[in-house]
Order: structure tokens, then sequence, then C-alpha cells
């Protein structure tokens, strides 16, 4: 059964980047049937998709138009694990962040939820 | 890419069916058969219930299904029970290669 934890800070400052980890158990991050996602969630905007990382022979990604400019998900292979960087935050970046893995049918596991709170 | 439209709320008794509703475009459901349907309790984290429009995945109750008209998507819960009780969103693939999230459904079970 997959598992995944993620790592990270609560409190970033406005400006700054986040940086978030989520290590997989009972899985690879090489697998050719998986997709690895970050997903937040806050009152104001609900469940937002962010992007996905994913290997099918080579690494591809695909990120949400609304934070494509500074949004970057990378694998890391030596880990199992995947990481998000989001930079330029705001007070709107305020949410609980999950990673999530897609078995191109729908996020059938979820991390635990991390709540970030962009504020000086 | 705008989100799917859910009803914001939703009311049944123990043991009637409920149906809720998400609505996209012809850019998302209406592309793919590629929507899920999450329930989803206060402080936890999303549940997959409905994957690639009707399909459950193991060990989610055959009281919860799904079906899809054109651009609209429904989930449909049979003998409502107090554990249903939660928030509901859908989510689908779209044709720009992201996923779109609902805005969710409260389901109060009176």
């Amino acid at each position: 059964q997959v598992q995944l934890q993620q790592s990270g800070p609560g409190l970033v400052k406005p400006s700054q980047t986040l940086s978030l980890t989520c290590a997989i158990s009972g899985d690879s991050v090489f697998s050719n049937s998986a997709a690895w996602n970050w997903i937040r969630q806050s009152p104001s905007r609900g469940l937002e998709w962010l992007g996905r990382t994913y290997y099918r022979s080579k690494w591809y990604n695909e990120y949400a138009v609304s934070v494509k400019s500074r949004i970057i998900i990378n694998p890391d292979t030596s880990k199992n694990q995947f990481s998000l960087h989001l930079n330029s935050l705001t007070p709107e970046d305020t949410a609980v962040y999950y990673c999530g893995r897609d078995l191109n049918a729908g996020v059938d596991s979820w991390g635990q939820g991390t709540l970030v709170t962009v504020s000086s | 890419q705008s989100a799917l439209t859910q009803p914001a709320s939703v009311s049944g008794s123990p043991g009637q069916s409920i149906t809720l509703s998400c609505t996209g475009t012809s850019s998302d459901v209406g592309a793919y058969n590629y929507v899920s349907w999450y329930q989803q309790h206060p402080g936890k984290a999303p549940k997959l219930m409905i994957y690639d429009v009707s399909n459950r995945p193991s060990g989610v109750s055959n009281r919860f299904s799904g079906s899809k008209s054109g651009n609209t998507a429904s989930l449909t819960i049979s003998g409502l029970q107090a554990e249903d009780e939660a928030d509901y969103y859908c989510s689908s693939y779209t044709t720009s290669s992201t996923v779109v999230f609902g805005g969710g459904t409260k389901l109060t079970v009176l």
C-alpha cells in the first residue's frame, strides 16, 4: 500500500519560495503508471490542482495555468520522492498543500497535508 | 481554466438517494471520460470515490455510483447514511493536459 509523507515549512514570508517534499513508500517515482501531483486547498479557492510530474521513458511535467510561471515540480530519484517549489508567494497562496498519486484514474493516495501560511 | 460547477449544498434523509451534479465544458468533462469524485470529511484529506466517470476503487461502497451526460457528470449516493455527510468534489482532466476541480458540494444528512 502506497504511503506519502509530506515535509516542509508551515510559515513562509511574502515574496519567498515555498519548498515541500513528498516521500513515497510502497511505489516508485519511476512508475510507468503513476503521476505525482501537488494540490492545494483554501476556503477561498477550494481544491486547486497545481501540477504533476511523471515518468514515461522520460520525465514530463504539467502545470496549472494559474501558477505556471511560478512553479516547479521535481522528482528526486535518489530518495524516491518529489518536491514542489512555488516562488513569489503572496498571502493568496496560504492553503493546505497535499501531494497525491494518480494512476491515470483519479488521485487514489494523498499525503497528510501541510498548512502553509504566507505572512511576514 | 475555470472550476467545474457544483451546487454549494445538498441535503437528504437517511435511506434516500441523492444526486450531485458537476458541470463543465467540452474542454474538460465533455472531452474525456476522466471524471473523478472525492469525499472529504472535516480535517481529512480527500478520498477517491469514483474514477473514470463510473468506476469505484476497491473498498468504496456500491451505494456510490457515477455517470456523465454531455458536459455534466453526476454522483449518486443511494441508501444515504449519516457517515456520508461530507464535502464532495468532482474533478476532470482537460484538453490542456491539466486537471480542474469543482467548487465542492456540502452534503447534509438530515
